[in-house]
């Protein structure tokens, strides 16, 4: 079965570490989005591409993240500093935008916990 | 702007029951598409079903069907025979041009 994958699953770090998550979307796919999910916030939209172009991060925090896509299997998500607030899920999706379809799935989530 | 509301922060049901969590919308894009995900304990974000807006049957998916009524904007999620391991949060979002926006999800519990 196709599925996004992320890595790392899980990621515990102290506090001023650089954090890298990997996303490889589904092949065929041409957008990507990352999600952060908290309790308090909820699923927060942090990054979306399209055809590998970046069309929306205005829900990153610019100071310290980052997201590319470095080509269409890969797409990153890079804090640096970390700091203790970032602590949540990390979701990738990736779907198959000609018009709107329904094809939008999701990766299993990376859990980063900045002690 | 798009922007997804779901008033029931929690639903119980007992097994075998149908159920449905309410899901609104509102949105400018004139093309759009409304999905559900179940999200249980594990964490994981599972897609269950999906409704284009130009879609003129309600989807169905097994269990699932999506009661869609765009005049009201409402895209309730309708689960027949309700079985324990649907307990779990499910999320309504919505996905335009330019990005999917989820809402803040119920929480369903069944009961035996």
């Amino acid at each position: 079965d196709a599925r996004v994958t992320q890595t790392p699953r899980h990621k515990v770090t102290e506090m001023g570490q650089e954090v890298t998550m990997r996303c490889q979307p589904i092949l065929g796919h041409n957008t990507v989005f990352w999600y952060r999910q908290t309790m308090m916030q909820g699923l927060e939209l942090l990054a979306y591409f399209r055809n590998r172009a970046p069309l929306d991060d205005s829900g990153m925090p610019k100071d310290r993240f980052s997201a590319e896509m470095p080509d269409a299997t890969l797409a990153t998500l890079k804090i640096q500093p970390s700091e203790p607030r970032d602590s949540a899920v990390y979701f990738c999706a990736s779907g198959l935008t000609t018009g709107i379809t329904g094809e939008l799935f999701f990766g299993e989530g990376s859990r980063l916990t900045v002690l | 702007a798009q922007k997804i509301t779901q008033t029931q922060p929690g639903m119980f049901v007992q097994e075998k029951e149908a159920v449905t969590l309410d899901c609104t919308y509102d949105t400018s894009d004139q093309s759009y598409g409304l999905f559900w995900y179940k999200q249980p304990s594990s964490g994981e974000m599972i897609f269950l079903i999906y409704q284009g807006s130009y879609d003129e049957q309600n989807a169905t998916e097994g269990r699932y069907s999506l009661n869609f009524q765009k005049a009201r904007k409402s895209a309730n999620l309708v689960i027949s025979a309700s079985q324990l391991g649907d307990s779990a949060m499910y999320f309504c979002a919505i996905h335009g041009f330019q990005k999917l926006v989820f809402g803040t999800g119920t929480r369903l519990l069944v009961s035996p």
